[in-house]
C-alpha cells in the first residue's frame, strides 16, 4: 500500500548524540518536508526537497541537515541533540500537482525527547 | 514571507450546531488555501482546499470561503459530529509550479459536546 513511513516512531536520547530520523514515502512523489510540530500546536517547516538532490531550509530555523539522494528517501540529521530539539517532527510528500495538486500527505511522526 | 493568522484558537460547539474557523494570509499573492484536519495522535489530512480563483467550496458537512480583498479564508462545519473533534490547521501557499511550500496557521482545537 501507498503510504509514507517514518523512523522510529519515538527516541529518547542524552545531550550531544547524533541522530537521523528516517521518512520514506511509496508514493512516487516528488516533492518531500519535513515539519516540527509540538503536540497540537503550529506546524513549522524546517527543510523541503522538490526532487533528488535539491534541498532547501524552511521558515524555521533547524540545526538539522537533509538529504535526497533517492527520490523515496528524505532523511533529517541532527549533529548534536540538545533539549530544546525535543518536539515531534512530521515527514510529507506531494505529488505536485499531477494527481492531486498540491495535497501534502504526512507520515506518523517522530516524537523526540533530548534528555 | 507569508503570515498565517488563526482564530480562535479554542473551540466548543454543541452537537449538532455549525462551527466556523476564520484565517488570514499576509501575501496578496497566495493563491491555494487548504485545510487540514489533525486528530488526537495522529496524522494532519487534507480535509477541503481553495484555490484564489474560487470564493466558495463545498464537501457535504464542510465549506470554505475566500475573500482575496481582505485576505481572509474561512472553514465552515455544519451539523457537527463528534467525530469533527480535533485540531485543524488552516495554510497559505503561492502555487506555482515546483513551489508549493505552505505556511500553516497556529490550528483550532474544536470540542464537540454530546
Amino acid at each position: 500500500e501507498a503510504d509514507i513511513y517514518q523512523t522510529p516512531r519515538y527516541l529518547v536520547i542524552g545531550t550531544g548524540k547524533k541522530i537521523t530520523l528516517e521518512c520514506s514515502q511509496t508514493m512516487g512523489h516528488d516533492k518531500m518536508y519535513w515539519y516540527q510540530q509540538d503536540p497540537g500546536m503550529e506546524l513549522h517547516l524546517i527543510h523541503y526537497s522538490y526532487g533528488v538532490n535539491s534541498t532547501e531550509k524552511g521558515d524555521l530555523s533547524s540545526e538539522s541537515t537533509v538529504s535526497r539522494i533517492r527520490t523515496e528517501h528524505f532523511p533529517l540529521t541532527l549533529e548534536s541533540a540538545r533539549p530544546s530539539h525535543t518536539s515531534q517532527y512530521l515527514c510529507a510528500s506531494s505529488d505536485g500537482g499531477r494527481f492531486s495538486p498540491y495535497e501534502q500527505y504526512f507520515g506518523p511522526g517522530t516524537r523526540l525527547t533530548v534528555t | 514571507g507569508e503570515n498565517v493568522e488563526q482564530h480562535p484558537s479554542t473551540l466548543s460547539v454543541q452537537e449538532g450546531d455549525s462551527a466556523v474557523i476564520k484565517c488570514t494570509y499576509s501575501d496578496s499573492a497566495s493563491n491555494y488555501f487548504p485545510w487540514y484536519k489533525q486528530e488526537l495522535g495522529k496524522r494532519p489530512q487534507l480535509i477541503i482546499d481553495i484555490r484564489s480563483n474560487v470564493g466558495e467550496k463545498k464537501d457535504q458537512r464542510i465549506a470554505v470561503t475566500l475573500n482575496k480583498t481582505a485576505k481572509h479564508f474561512s472553514l465552515h462545519i455544519t451539523e457537527t459530529q463528534p467525530e469533527d473533534s480535533a485540531v485543524y490547521f488552516c495554510a497559505a501557499s503561492l502555487s506555482n509550479f515546483g513551489n508549493e511550500k505552505l505556511t500553516f496557521g497556529t490550528g483550532t482545537r474544536l470540542t464537540i459536546i454530546p
